[in-house]
């Protein structure tokens, strides 16, 4: 799987949208994007996975640059209850369902 | 509710005394895996099971057993815990193959070994 680089921490004001980046920069064409997040220490949650497309669901927004490089999670209205570690994954889909997991990004929602 | 549970939540221990930590899932999901986490480490696979009766090592099974007897259960196993497994667990379940999306954790299972 490819190897991928969050920025450690990040803040963001309550109500505004945060913007998560993500490198990638090794990903293969058969890898998916996946991002998790971890609020304190309970189970890590699925937010959204993508393949080159951009993705939207109820909780979030994933944009892949066209060369599939990078890609940034988009939290569009950011809460206190986002406070969170954000783990950016890549991963072939088929090939076993190991997630492994980086450091992270530690998203700070300030009032 | 789509979920997995883990039991205990919380546990703690005399070194060598066996202990199991519990995990189920309502999806029916195939695949099933167990996690450690510990601070400046992250989340490290310890086993997994793509389904009934076939389990593999992770990153981490030095001290672990596993079984996967039925598709809802995986248990976790440790023989004689050492304080070196003082952590924090997680299962986690999802489908298996092609396409596959989501994972599914469990709410952890703090466990101290003294």
């Amino acid at each position: 799987d490819a190897k991928t680089t969050q920025p450690p921490s990040m803040d963001c004001a309550e109500g505004r949208a945060a913007n998560l980046p993500c490198n990638h920069s090794t990903i293969s064409g058969n890898e998916y994007v996946y991002w998790y997040r971890q609020i304190h220490s309970q189970g890590p949650q699925y937010i959204i996975h993508g393949l080159k497309n951009n993705e939207t669901n109820e909780m979030a927004s994933l944009i892949i640059t066209e060369d599939r490089k990078s890609s940034t999670l988009i939290l569009p209205h950011a809460t206190l209850r986002d406070t969170a570690v954000y783990y950016c994954i890549v991963r072939v889909n088929n090939a076993g369902n190991m997630l492994t997991f980086g450091g992270g990004t530690r998203l700070m929602v300030k009032p | 509710e789509a979920q997995v549970t883990q039991n205990p939540r919380y546990l703690i221990t005399v070194t060598g005394k066996k202990l199991t930590v519990t995990c189920s899932q309502n999806m029916n999901h195939e695949y099933m895996s167990w996690y450690r986490q510990d601070p400046g480490l992250g989340l490290r696979q310890i086993y997994y099971s793509m389904n009934v009766e076939v389990t593999d090592k992770g990153d981490v099974p030095e001290g672990y057993k596993v079984s996967r007897k039925e598709k809802r259960n995986f248990p976790l196993i440790l023989e004689s815990p050492s304080p070196n497994q003082t952590s924090l667990y997680f299962c986690a379940s999802s489908l298996w193959g092609p396409g596959m999306a989501e994972a599914f954790f469990g709410q952890g299972t703090r466990l101290t070994v003294v």
